[in-house]
């Protein structure tokens, strides 16, 4: 059964710096890697998706990898600002036709300003 | 606007008292499932459907019941809610083919008294 993992479960960096938030996973049979954001009292929005057969994807100051066969994505997020203080999920969909997504637990991240 | 709307957003019960919390996308999705969040836990799937009368069990199904009449609806039923079964819950929809990015609603916070 899939597995995801995120480290670390909190996170608080003061307004500009870079940082990388980790996930891992256990089986690398997967579609894609999805990265999402949640705000308090607010559902989940998709900030990337990466299929199995890509390394990489960007979008604006985010940029999240992928290494399938090590179990591991990471999203980068540079410059940071306070606003992007939520708490960002990672899941992945697994090799089966249901189209379900395992979820890791979360990095609550916090932007000081 | 594209959205998953639910209701209600909030919801205190007793042991036992029958409710619904409904589901209701405009996008015209295929694929629809329901998630529940507990700290810790991550996100997990409670049923899903992949199109109009075609559901199934997710990781956590025991105590919840779904039906799937209308595309744009997929309502969650606790026939008999326990308080075990508080939790903020998630619905979701996407397009059943190419990427699967789903569209999440803001949450209900069930409260089983």
């Amino acid at each position: 059964k899939q597995e995801v993992t995120q480290i670390p479960a909190a996170l608080s960096v003061p307004e500009g710096e870079n940082l990388v938030l980790n996930c891992s996973f256990t089986d690398s049979a997967i579609y894609n890697l999805q990265w999402f954001r949640q705000d308090p009292g607010k559902g989940l929005t998709s900030l990337l998706l990466i299929q199995s057969s890509q390394r990489e994807q960007t979008s604006g100051r985010l940029n999240a990898s992928l290494d399938k066969s090590s179990g591991r994505s990471t999203l980068y997020i540079a410059a940071s600002q306070p606003g992007d203080s939520a708490t960002y999920l990672c899941a992945v969909e697994g090799g089966g036709s249901a189209r379900q997504l395992t979820f890791g637990s979360g990095t609550q991240l916090t932007v000081l300003p | 606007e594209a959205q998953v709307t639910q209701n209600p957003r909030y919801l205190i019960t007793v042991t036992g008292k029958k409710l619904t919390v409904t589901c209701s996308q405009n996008m015209n999705h295929e694929y629809m499932s329901w998630y529940r969040q507990d700290p810790g836990l991550g996100l997990r799937q409670i049923y899903y459907s992949m199109n109009v009368e075609v559901t199934d069990k997710g990781d956590v199904p025991e105590g919840y019941k779904v039906s799937r009449k209308e595309k744009r609806n997929f309502p969650l039923i606790l026939e008999s809610p326990s308080p075990n079964q508080t939790s903020l819950y998630f619905c979701a929809s996407s397009l059943w083919s190419g990427e699967n990015i789903q569209y999440f609603g803001a949450g209900t916070r069930l409260s089983v008294l």
